[in-house]
């Protein structure tokens, strides 16, 4: 079965500061990556995808991941964060082809401080 | 697009009932729902698979009978608590995914917050 690892618990930067925050998987397959954010009472939200092509995904509110496969990473990266980036982050792994077991990281918790 | 809501948002209720939560697909067909279930400050975690028309698949260590799931059409799926003690007590999110090429990926609800007294 997959697994995702996601380094870092909690990060805490200050407003303008560079973000990357890791994840690494394991699968051997083909995989789909995905990383998701959960606002302070909110659903979550999808930021960004990688199914194939460019490795470099742009999503949402500057945000943007690079998949290195031989590393197995998808690390999630945005380089000024803003104080209403503070949220809950997290990376997930889906086996290309299956309809099921989409796995997520234990999730980051980023804190922003103004 | 792919809006997917739950209903309630948030439910209390005494140990020893049975509390039905609601998936709806808004505005695609979902083919495949997900139910997770996510504990304070941890990750999601999967808890079972229902497609339309068929059981659903639970994750190991689910229990099947505690946790009845109905996804009889392409656009609601249930999770049904049965005798809830406040130990089930967590926010419950459940998730859709669409044939179409548009959909498919997993697109999520809001949640459910359930708590057991």
């Amino acid at each position: 079965a997959q697994s995702v690892s996601q380094h870092n618990h909690h990060v805490i930067l200050s407003e303008a500061a560079s973000l990357e925050l890791g994840c690494n998987y394991s699968y051997g397959g083909t995989v789909n990556l995905f990383w998701y954010v959960q606002y302070p009472g909110q659903h979550l939200q999808l930021l960004l995808k990688y199914f194939s092509g460019d490795p470099l995904v742009k999503g949402i509110k500057g945000f943007e991941a690079e998949f290195i496969k031989s590393k197995f990473s998808f690390n999630l990266r945005k380089p000024s964060v803003q104080w209403s980036d503070t949220a809950e982050y997290f990376c997930a792994v889906w086996p290309s082809g299956s309809a099921r077991q989409l796995t997520f990281g234990s999730g980051t918790q980023l804190t922003v401080l103004p | 697009g792919a809006v997917v809501s739950q209903h309630p948002s948030w439910v209390i209720c005494k140990s020893g009932t049975s509390v039905k939560i609601e998936c709806r697909s808004l505005d695609f067909q979902a083919t495949t729902m997900f139910w997770y279930r996510q504990f304070p400050k941890q990750s999601l975690m999967l808890m079972a698979t229902s497609n339309e028309g068929s059981k659903a698949t639970y994750e190991q260590g689910v229990e099947k009978d505690k946790f009845l799931i109905n996804h009889a059409s392409l656009t609601l799926s249930t999770l049904t608590v049965t005798s809830a003690h406040p130990e089930d007590s967590s926010f419950y999110i459940c998730s859709a995914k669409g044939l179409a090429q548009l959909y498919n990926e997993q697109f999520f609800g809001p949640g459910t917050r359930l708590t057991v007294l």
